[in-house]
């Protein structure tokens, strides 16, 4: 099975909150992170959470880490159309480990009036 | 902010051709790194560099090599090119022992 893994479409109303899941199966994972692609263009740092966190925020996005079930998730409150882009979770070993993150599939976000 | 350009945004090649896709960085960063895009199928590594003149090969290396003569700068080359890599190329850079990839905009290569 992949490594990490993303359900491939998301569909929210505008106003709605947006909850994008990702599980990952490597429990030595120290970073795990979030990347955000607008259409035709490259992926964008949202944001990331080290494995000894639970929970991080910043203004709208809210990122959730259940380390024991291996899962992450990505709260976009007051979504926005704007915010409909491709959603990357990444995890990796970091520091002296493996620096090359191992990506999911991403998730694309559809945000409709 | 940290910089990523890439040489072409698009990119219309004859099967055959000898291909080029440029990528520089100008953070200094040590590691850099070409992936493909395909829908349905994320991000796949094709190489990656560590330092000038070294080179890894990633998941997907055949049909690709790559050159990095400067730091700054990172090569990726379609020998002869095949319609099977008609893609999208993303170029990414970071710092030693860092994890955190900064992406350039992409190349959207079509190759008939």
């Amino acid at each position: 099975g992949e490594d990490v893994e993303q359900s491939l479409f998301l569909s929210v109303r505008e106003g709605d909150s947006s909850v994008i899941n990702c599980t990952y199966t490597d429990s030595s994972s120290t970073y795990l992170y979030w990347y955000k692609q607008e259409p035709g263009a490259g992926l964008q740092l949202l944001t990331y959470i080290f494995s000894n966190m639970d929970m991080k925020q910043d203004q709208r996005l809210t990122v959730l880490l259940n380390k024991k079930d291996k899962h992450l998730s990505l709260r976009i409150a007051d979504t926005q159309t704007g915010d409909s882009a491709i959603y990357f979770c990444a995890e990796s070993k970091g520091g002296g480990g493996s620096y090359i993150p191992t990506f999911g599939r991403g998730t694309s976000l559809i945000v409709h009036p | 902010d940290v910089k990523v350009t890439q040489s072409s945004r698009y990119l219309v090649k004859r099967t055959g051709e000898k291909v080029f896709l440029e990528c520089v960085q100008d953070m200094d960063h040590e590691n850099m790194f070409w992936y493909r895009q395909d829908p349905g199928l994320g991000l796949r590594l094709i190489y990656f560099s560590y330092d000038v003149k070294m080179k890894e090969k990633g998941d997907i290396p055949e049909g690709y090599s790559v050159s990095r003569e400067k730091k700054e700068r990172f090569s990726l080359i379609l020998e002869s090119a095949s319609t099977n890599q008609t893609s999208m190329y993303l170029c990414a850079s970071s710092r030693p022992q860092r994890d955190t990839q900064y992406f350039g905009p992409g190349t959207r290569l079509t190759v008939l």
